[in-house]
């Protein structure tokens, strides 16, 4: 498997434009979860989904950002608008559900960022 | 509610020297703990992990960890440091049942030649 697969690996946008992430998780994996890092904040729960549905979204900062699973190999999150505080490097990760495959703990498997800088 | 604090934002040992990295959880339920590693411009990667039983676990690249109850800590340590052990530590903690993996503010290792 290639692991957690995300893009656009850098994005270079102006405050109010529309940014779009991107993930696939590993096949066969039915939770998938958004995080954020900043140096202020560190690592960030946004929110999760089980089996492509949303579980807990209360780590979403506020009404721009939005996420989506349409299917169990993809998963978007939007910001809409973009501003400046925005900028961070955002990880998407997967996991088998526990008890299953991994000892009966969550382990994540993370993808290798989507750095964001909003101007 | 569970949280983890790790205790340092950056351990800097020589090569060859010890590594001890601190981190102590918060958890009204029995934990799964956890270390991920993250090396420059990249995604985490899971080091060791604590689920139930022995509590001295061992991990990838030489890193093990033990589990205090009594401490409520969760030490990372390797016996000899490697210039390849650069990078940030995360201490996370989750539980059974639990989907949510809550991490630590990261601890940054620098080893010097």
């Amino acid at each position: 498997d290639a692991g957690v697969i995300q893009s656009p690996r850098h994005e270079v946008t102006e405050m109010g434009q529309e940014v779009t992430l991107r993930c696939k998780p590993i096949s066969g994996h039915d939770y998938l979860f958004w995080y954020r890092q900043t140096m202020m904040r560190g690592l960030e729960l946004l929110i999760y989904f089980n089996n492509n549905v949303p579980i807990d979204d209360s780590g979403m900062p506020e009404d721009r950002f939005s996420a989506k699973m349409p299917n169990a190999s993809f998963s978007t999150l939007k910001i809409q608008p973009s501003e400046p505080r925005d900028s961070a490097v955002y990880f998407c990760a997967s996991s088998l559900m526990m008890g299953r495959g991994t000892s009966g703990a969550n382990v994540l498997t993370f993808g290798a960022g989507s750095r964001l800088t909003v101007l | 509610a569970q949280s983890v604090t790790q205790l340092g934002s950056h351990v800097s040992v020589s090569e060859g020297a010890l590594v001890l990295l601190r981190c102590n959880y918060s958890s009204s339920v029995p934990p799964y703990l956890f270390w991920y590693v993250q090396y420059p411009n990249q995604g985490l990667q899971l080091l060791l992990k604590y689920t139930t039983g022995a509590t001295l676990v061992k991990g990838i690249n030489g890193f093990e960890a033990e589990f205090k109850k009594s401490e409520t800590s969760f030490h990372l340590t390797k016996p000899s440091a490697h210039m390849s052990d650069a990078a940030e530590y995360f201490c996370a903690v989750s539980y059974t049942g639990g989907f949510k993996t809550i991490f630590g503010a990261g601890t940054r290792l620098f080893v010097k030649a």
